[in-house]
């Protein structure tokens, strides 16, 4: 099983549509967690960060946690086509623990959102 | 207030060679970590330097080896290059604080390519 798994794409939504992201994560320890936004060619872009269980909302962008289930989402409202990009799944460690320092990345769902 | 600098951009090397990238990090920071993302691929981590010391390592071998200098710039040397290390090799620094600690924002990456 792979530490951190994101549902497989590509993902097409039409615009103006919700766009749903999935990622799973196996380390129950994992605290901190994290949507990064990759457009081609380019270096990863920090969306969102979430600690805690439930929603956080930011502008068109909701993350939501659920440690019990070890489930993360994002939700992407009125989807632009300049949301088209990879979007990566990142998780961090407790604090102390062997997993702290580094970021654990999913594979990534692509994302292409069309006029 | 400069971003995460990395160099070079681009890089071509041949097998059995040895590669030396560098990066500056974000004014402010002092934690630089160091990815490796291969194409279609999540960012895996190498390794993580604070306070100039190797704090954290992935699953690499030895031949990826660091250093961070007082100004907490770093470098990343790659020896005996194999085809396999083809990737884009991000920096990513994070700042003081518990909360600052941790987000981690990146460069731009240097492509590296092995022939």
């Amino acid at each position: 099983q792979k530490e951190v798994e994101q549902n497989s794409g590509p993902l097409s939504v039409p615009e103006g549509a919700i766009a749903s992201l999935n990622c799973t994560y196996s380390d129950r320890g994992s605290q901190s967690f994290f949507w990064y936004r990759q457009y081609s060619g380019k270096s990863p872009e920090l969306i969102m960060s979430i600690y805690s269980n439930g929603d956080k909302e930011d502008g068109r962008f909701t993350a939501q946690l659920n440690k019990a289930s070890q489930y993360v989402s994002l939700l992407i409202r009125d989807s632009q086509p300049s949301d088209s990009a990879t979007y990566l799944c990142a998780v961090r460690g407790i604090a102390g623990g062997t997993s702290y320092g580094k970021l654990t990345f999913g594979q990534g769902t692509i994302l292409t959102v069309h006029p | 207030d400069a971003g995460v600098t990395q160099s070079p951009t681009h890089l071509i090397k041949t097998r059995g060679q040895q590669v030396t990238l560098r990066c500056s990090p974000k004014s402010g920071h002092d934690t630089v970590s160091w990815y490796q993302q291969a194409l279609g691929q999540g960012p895996q981590f190498i390794f993580q330097y604070y306070e100039e010391e190797e704090r954290q390592r992935g699953n690499f071998p030895d031949r990826f080896s660091g250093h961070q200098f007082p100004n907490y710039s770093s470098e990343l040397n790659v020896n005996a290059l194999l085809l396999g290390d083809s990737a884009l090799y991000l920096c990513a620094s994070s700042g003081r604080g518990v909360v600052a600690k941790n987000i981690q924002y990146f460069g731009a990456g240097t492509r590296l390519s092995v022939l």
